[in-house]
């Protein structure tokens, strides 16, 4: 099946720095969506994007929908301790969706 | 509250026993799917369903089975079959209609041993 590339692997950052992380696809996608995954349980949805060049904002957190609408970007601002976990980027298409292969980020304090 | 409900959160099983996984959804959403993740790993789509009485396979289909009779049900069994079981199982669901977001349970988490 499809994956998405996501970029980087893992992180590691101080509280309080500024972290962004990206996702890539050979193919074209309508919409992006962005989750987190604390451990040990499922992933919760934080920002949905429908539209190629749009840009959302859910608190600390800004991503962007390529314009060619194979890439998408996930910002966190102002780090915190609890941020630390697993983000997923997906993609819907035909009857499944397709996820990127995640981005462990770890906040030391 | 609306959402997705799996169980158990922790599910210990004997070697060659098959083993029920289960999930319901109140969101009234058509589609539901069955993910397996393994440490470090993305996730893997098992199997899917658009519409009761109908499922398709996905990418790990093999050692494993769904059935679809309710809307709001999509219980996975992992049979003796299956090679390597042990792993965290996430279900989702979503609207099957111009499907733009899923959402997750909690998750399972089966050992066997």
């Amino acid at each position: 099946g499809q994956q998405l590339n996501q970029s980087p692997q893992s992180m590691f950052i101080q509280e309080g720095e500024d972290v962004s992380m990206n996702c890539t696809s050979s193919s074209i996608f309508n919409t992006w969506l962005w989750y987190k995954q604390d451990p040990g349980e499922g992933p919760v949805l934080l920002i949905a994007l429908y539209k190629a060049g749009e840009l959302t904002s859910n608190g600390r957190l800004t991503a962007q929908f390529g314009i060619t609408r194979k890439d998408s970007f996930l910002n966190i601002s102002a780090s915190i301790p609890s941020d630390v976990g697993i983000y997923f980027c997906a993609g819907p298409t035909g009857n499944q969706f397709y996820f990127g292969t995640g981005t462990s980020l770890t906040v030391i304090p | 509250d609306g959402g997705i409900t799996q169980s158990p959160k922790y599910l210990f099983r004997k070697e060659g026993q098959n083993v029920t996984l289960s999930c319901e959804q109140n969101l009234n959403h058509d589609a539901m799917y069955w993910y397996r993740q393994d440490p470090g790993q993305g996730l893997r789509l098992i199997y899917y369903s658009q519409i009761v009485n109908d499922f398709q396979k996905g990418d790990i289909a093999e050692g494993y089975s769904v059935s679809r009779e309710k809307k709001e049900s999509f219980p996975l069994t992992v049979t003796s079959a299956q090679k390597n079981p042990t792993a965290f199982y996430l279900c989702a669901s979503s609207r099957r209609q111009d499907i733009v977001e899923a959402f997750f349970g909690q998750g399972t988490r089966l050992t066997v041993v």
